[in-house]
């Protein structure tokens, strides 16, 4: 398909346990987000990649957070020792550059429950 | 640090009402702003967007106007439809090259339309 993909499209594990959550942009997209959708919190900037690398990290919430490129493509977000609070809806976007109003196109998110 | 505030919702209206749900932003720089839409069990999808102040945005019938003057984005439509049911959100993307274009959003409104 044409669009941005994630997965799992829902991802349930018990609290300690690591998850990776994947990001496929759309080819050719040199820039790639994540953010975090949560009841609590709304939608969250967490880190942005541009090519391989990620200017960017500011809005990780905590060390357990991490978040890698390869390629220029596909991204994955891993979160160490899950914790309750994790529990969100992940999403990743991508756009064809870094520039502020190249529009940044969503994925479908991963619903994250952690138990 | 930029901000986005936006009307609090649910907000429930009836066929072929007029919408307007208010947004204000906080921003040093000069920010584009976008108004996005999350439509029940889908991605969010850009709506409209303006990048200068008093451009407008329009699509579907919606339109926004950038106000500088007041740093307001305010989204109208003249006529309602049930299919319109969605959350609505505001946001800004910084026009800084020396930092990322992540996109801070507003908290959405949940806009129900009644048949």
């Amino acid at each position: 398909g044409a669009g941005v993909s994630q997965s799992p499209s829902n991802k349930v594990t018990e609290k300690g346990k690591d998850v990776e959550l994947r990001c496929d942009p759309i080819s050719g997209h040199t820039a790639l987000y994540w953010y975090r959708q949560s009841l609590g919190q709304g939608l969250e900037f967490l880190i942005y990649f541009q090519g391989n690398s990620a200017p960017d990290k500011s809005g990780l919430p905590s060390d357990r957070f991490s978040a890698e490129r390869t390629g220029g493509s596909v991204s994955t977000l891993t979160i160490q020792r899950t914790q309750q609070e994790d529990s969100a809806v992940y999403l990743c976007a991508s756009s064809l550059a870094r520039l502020a109003n190249n529009e940044q196109f969503f994925g479908p998110g991963t619903r994250l429950t952690v138990l | 640090g930029d901000s986005v505030t936006q009307m609090e919702g649910p907000v429930t209206l009836s066929e072929e009402a007029f919408l307007t749900i208010n947004c204000t932003y906080t921003a040093t720089g000069y920010p584009s702003l976008f108004w996005y839409v999350q439509y029940p069990g889908e991605g969010l999808q850009l709506l409209l967007k303006a990048t200068k102040a008093d451009d407008k945005g329009s699509n579907k019938g919606f339109e926004a106007t950038y106000r500088k003057e007041t740093t307001s984005f305010h989204l109208e439509k003249g006529s309602v439809q049930v299919s319109d049911s969605a959350v609505y959100f505001c946001a800004l993307s910084d026009h800084s090259y020396s930092s990322a274009s992540k996109i801070i959003f507003g908290s959405g409104t949940r806009l129900s339309i009644r048949p």
